[in-house]
């Protein structure tokens, strides 16, 4: 599987924007890129994914870079209910039955 | 409401005891995952199932074993051969396999044994 590298944390000031950074510059043409988080002692959440162009969603925003070999993970405005691990993850088309979570980034959201 | 249950919550297990960990899904996916963490650690998966009546090894299969007689019902028996069973087990689903589909994961059920 290809590798991903993240900051080990980050912390953001509530309604404040974050950006998650994350590199992969060993991603194959067939690699999704996906991310999850997780609170204490609960089970990953599913955040948000894509391929090659950058996607929206209720929760979050995906930036991929032109080349594929980083993206970045944006949460418009940082509530507490965002401090958690954040893991960049990559998928490939056919063959991505697992999730291989890396270290992840701690992200802190400070009042 | 649609998702994924495990029970029980908490398991305390003696040493040298079979316990089967429970996971129900209502979302209708094919594919249903067991994996397991440890404090401080990412995932590591011990089985998958992409179609009923169908299951592979993860990366960690040894004594544990899994059955999918139902798409909505796929338990995990830990046995007492698995060494170190304390841990975290994670339950997932998802549409079909592959990196298209996300997975979406139970509360989760933690094990300790005696």
């Amino acid at each position: 599987d290809a590798k991903t590298t993240q900051p080990n944390s980050m912390e953001s000031n509530e309604e404040e924007p974050v950006h998650l950074p994350c590199n992969h510059s060993t991603i194959s043409g067939t690699d999704y890129i996906h991310w999850y988080r997780q609170l204490p002692s609960q089970g990953p959440e599913y955040v948000i994914h894509g391929l090659t162009s950058n996607v929206n969603n209720r929760m979050a925003s995906l930036a991929i870079a032109e080349d594929r070999k980083s993206s970045t993970l944006i949460l418009h405005r940082a509530t507490l209910r965002d401090a958690a691990v954040y893991y960049c993850i990559l998928r490939d088309i056919l063959r991505g039955n697992k999730l291989t979570f890396g270290g992840g980034t701690r992200v802190l959201v400070k009042p | 409401d649609g998702g994924i249950t495990q029970s029980p919550k908490y398991l305390f297990r003696k040493e040298g005891q079979n316990v089967t960990l429970s996971c129900e899904q209502n979302l209708n996916h094919d594919a249903m995952y067991w994996y397991r963490q440890d404090p401080g650690q990412g995932l590591r998966l011990i089985y998958y199932s992409q179609i009923v009546n169908d299951f592979q090894k993860g990366d960690i299969a040894e004594g544990y074993s899994v059955s999918r007689e139902k798409k909505e019902s796929f338990p995990l028996t830990v046995t007492s051969a698995q060494k170190n069973p304390t841990a975290f087990y994670l339950c997932a689903s998802s549409l079909g396999g592959g990196g298209r589909n996300e997975q979406f994961f139970g509360p989760g059920t933690r094990l300790t044994v005696l």
